[in-house]
């Protein structure tokens, strides 16, 4: 049973080009959950997704940011336009069911590096 | 705010010797508390979870503490190995996970 997929590792942009992060939930797991880490920071909530919805964006950016989780394939976040400040650490993780009661299995990560 | 602070910052131990890192929280409504390790380069990999009625629980030679009235939880790592360098992170469940910043433990020869 394969862990929780992401591609590509490692991704450079210039500034005001698109990143899009891939990821691939552990096999029977419908529910993904994206996080960034900043150099010297703790991972930060970003987004929470289930096939095809939405359950919670608090944590992305108002602008720029969108991830999407379709019925078919991975899960993807992409960055429009991307800065400096986007520079990080990407995690993707997923569970098998809802609430944070269930274990969370992460990702690699995608290092995301804006030039 | 839900907050999650880490202490030490980072450590540095002689391998075989013991540690201790701890983790003080503000975070409502509690769910579980949990200890992640990840290594350089990784994600973060579960050693523990704990919920409010658990003080303590152990994963090889990781033992962890909860005490949920001081809001306060220790991880005690036995018999430090060099691939026991990492950092480790505390999270604690409320309504999502809110993550440490981290302790760095580095364990030399």
């Amino acid at each position: 049973n394969a862990g929780v997929m992401q591609n590509p590792r490692h991704l450079v942009r210039r500034r005001g080009q698109e990143a899009r992060l891939r990821c691939s939930p552990m096999k029977g797991h419908s529910h993904v959950y994206w996080y960034r880490q900043l150099p010297e920071e703790g991972l930060k909530f970003m987004v929470y997704l289930q096939k095809e919805n939405i359950i919670d964006e608090s944590g992305m950016p108002k602008e720029r940011f969108s991830a999407e989780f379709p019925k078919e394939g991975p899960s993807i976040l992409r960055i429009q336009q991307v800065v400096r400040g986007d520079s990080a650490a990407y995690f993707c993780a997923s569970s098998p069911s809802q609430g944070v009661t269930y274990e969370q299995y992460f990702g690699p990560g995608t290092r995301l590096t804006v030039t | 705010k839900n907050q999650v602070e880490q202490s030490p910052q980072s450590l540095i131990i002689l391998e075989g010797k013991n540690c201790t890192l701890q983790c003080n929280y503000t975070v409502s409504p509690f769910s579980n508390l949990r200890w992640y390790k990840q290594d350089t380069g990784r994600g973060p990999v579960s050693l523990t979870i704990m919920t409010f009625s658990e003080n303590t629980k152990s994963n090889g030679r990781y033992t962890a503490t909860l005490d949920a009235d001081t809001k306060q939880s220790s991880l005690h790592i036995t018999a430090s190995q060099l691939s026991d360098s990492a950092s480790y992170i505390c999270v604690v469940s409320a309504n999502k996970l809110v993550f440490g910043a981290g302790t760095i433990l580095r364990v030399k020869s």
